[in-house]
């Protein structure tokens, strides 16, 4: 089925732990963002890229790395985690500028103890 | 700068009857703005989208909202409130970081409760 592929769904990390959260679209769309939810709040944006080889930051970036090597994939990296980055994260993709017909994944709930 | 205000952390129903989640929103231009819904444990699902055209938006499951630029609002409604639409809802504009590259900015979101 076409869409937003998260991976995984769900994960525990011990503090100082490293991680990488996976995100894959075949709608062979050119945007793609992360997004990040706590509880009680609306999504906030971590970074967006706008192409392969093109990223950028959005409002919540300390903490995350991102690449995008293929227009497919886009993977989050968490490279020391720590409680504050408990979290669900999103990830989201979509066509190009004016259309605004977002697929979003299914979600990755972290927690870090 | 962009944004968005829902003014209803809560909003408890009996079934069948009305439901209106409030959104007021604040754009330096003309945005465009979503309602999406997420239930419990579940990922976000567009219920509608207001992108310049026609005020009046009709989504999903019964659901519609009026653009409403003289008060800067885009409240959704539904006639006739179902258990299943129990959820969290989130009103969303474009804009943000990098603007014009399409991003979303949410509201805090409302909780709908439906009661039988």
């Amino acid at each position: 089925n076409a869409g937003v592929t998260q991976t995984p769904k769900f994960r525990i990390l011990k503090i100082g732990q490293s991680m990488t959260l996976q995100c894959a679209q075949d709608m062979n769309h050119n945007y793609m963002y992360w997004y990040r939810q706590d509880p009680g709040m609306g999504l906030k944006l971590i970074y967006y890229s706008v192409g392969a080889g093109i990223t950028d930051k959005g409002e919540v970036p300390n903490g995350y790395n991102v690449s995008r090597s293929t227009t497919e994939d886009f993977p989050l990296r968490l490279e020391l985690a720590a409680p504050s980055q408990t979290s669900v994260y999103f990830c989201a993709s979509r066509n190009g500028v004016g259309t605004y017909g977002y697929t979003f994944g299914s979600g990755t709930r972290l927690t870090v103890v | 700068a962009q944004s968005v205000t829902q003014l209803d952390s809560h909003v408890s129903v009996s079934e069948g009857t009305p439901v209106l989640l409030r959104c007021n929103y604040s754009s330096s231009y003309s945005p465009s703005l979503f309602w999406y819904v997420q239930h419990p444990n579940k990922g976000l699902q567009l219920l509608l989208k207001y992108t310049s055209a026609a005020t009046l938006v009709k989504g999903i499951n019964g659901f519609e909202a009026e653009f409403k630029k003289s008060e800067t609002s885009f409240h959704l409604t539904k006639p006739s409130a179902h258990m299943s639409d129990a959820a969290e809802y989130f009103c969303v504009v474009t804009g943000g970081y990098g603007g014009s590259q399409g991003n979303l900015i949410f509201g805090k979101g409302t909780k709908l409760s439906v009661k039988p």
